[in-house]
């Protein structure tokens, strides 16, 4: 199985500041397609997770292009530019190359 | 609206039994595979298990560590989905999701809808 590892596992932050999440995955996510299937969730206090980025590099549907993410292989990044007070929560990354989908152990971003 | 709305989490004993229920409305769930989560107080995300679609057989597949106790299905009918769970431990507290990975003609569309989630405690 495919073991996914975060840092840091808490982020503090001060608004307007950039904020970068790292996420490494014990085998590489490339597809024979091309794609890596890796994504980002953020889970907001109380809620479910919500998609921020799918296949490594792409925004979800309504997600602030504050958000980036980049990666290859077997190391991937999240980065929001300007971090906004609603972007606390618990970050998770999330490879779904193959069964079983796993998820890093998540990063709580919490405001200075 | 697409929603994800999951039912049945109550306290049950340890050693009991208990199946959650997985409704879509908005959206037809019989073309995609339903993934279950589970998230124990103050803990991260686990994956549970997943049944795929009528085209795919409805071929389940669980996480190692639960296989023979939980047992998922689904009715297209009730464009429902279903976690039958037995035999459950007091480490078998948690909040359980299920999700679908929408596609268009076979492939990833992008969007992932999550259910609100149902909290499954178990306990003496």
């Amino acid at each position: 199985d495919i073991v996914m590892t975060q840092s840091p596992r808490t982020l503090p932050v001060t608004p307007g500041e950039p904020a970068s999440i790292s996420c490494r995955s014990s085998q590489s996510l490339l597809h024979s397609s091309g794609y890596i299937y890796l994504d980002w969730y953020l889970q907001k206090p109380g809620q479910s997770p919500q998609l921020l980025i799918y296949l490594t590099s792409n925004r979800a549907s309504g997600v602030p292009d504050r958000f980036s993410g980049s990666g290859s292989g077997t190391d991937f990044t999240l980065k929001i530019s300007r971090v906004e007070a609603e972007d606390v929560g618990i970050y998770y990354c999330m490879q779904a190359l193959q069964l079983p989908p796993a998820f890093g152990q998540g990063t709580k971003v919490e405001i200075k | 609206e697409v929603q994800l709305v999951e039912s049945g989490g109550t306290l049950v004993q340890p050693g009991g039994s208990l199946k959650l229920a997985c409704a879509a409305s908005g959206f037809d769930l019989s073309g995609s595979a339903v993934h279950w989560v589970r998230q124990a107080p103050g803990k991260g995300l686990e994956w549970v298990g997943r049944i795929r679609s009528k085209a795919n057989n409805y071929a389940p597949v669980y996480a190692e560590s639960l296989k023979g106790r939980f047992t998922i299905s689904r009715d297209d009918s009730n464009n429902s989905a279903f976690l039958q769970m037995n035999s459950l431990k007091t480490d078998d507290t948690a909040v359980y999701y299920c999700y679908i990975r929408a596609t268009v003609d076979g492939h990833f569309s992008g969007v992932v809808y999550w259910g609100q989630g149902t909290l499954v405690s178990v306990s003496s």
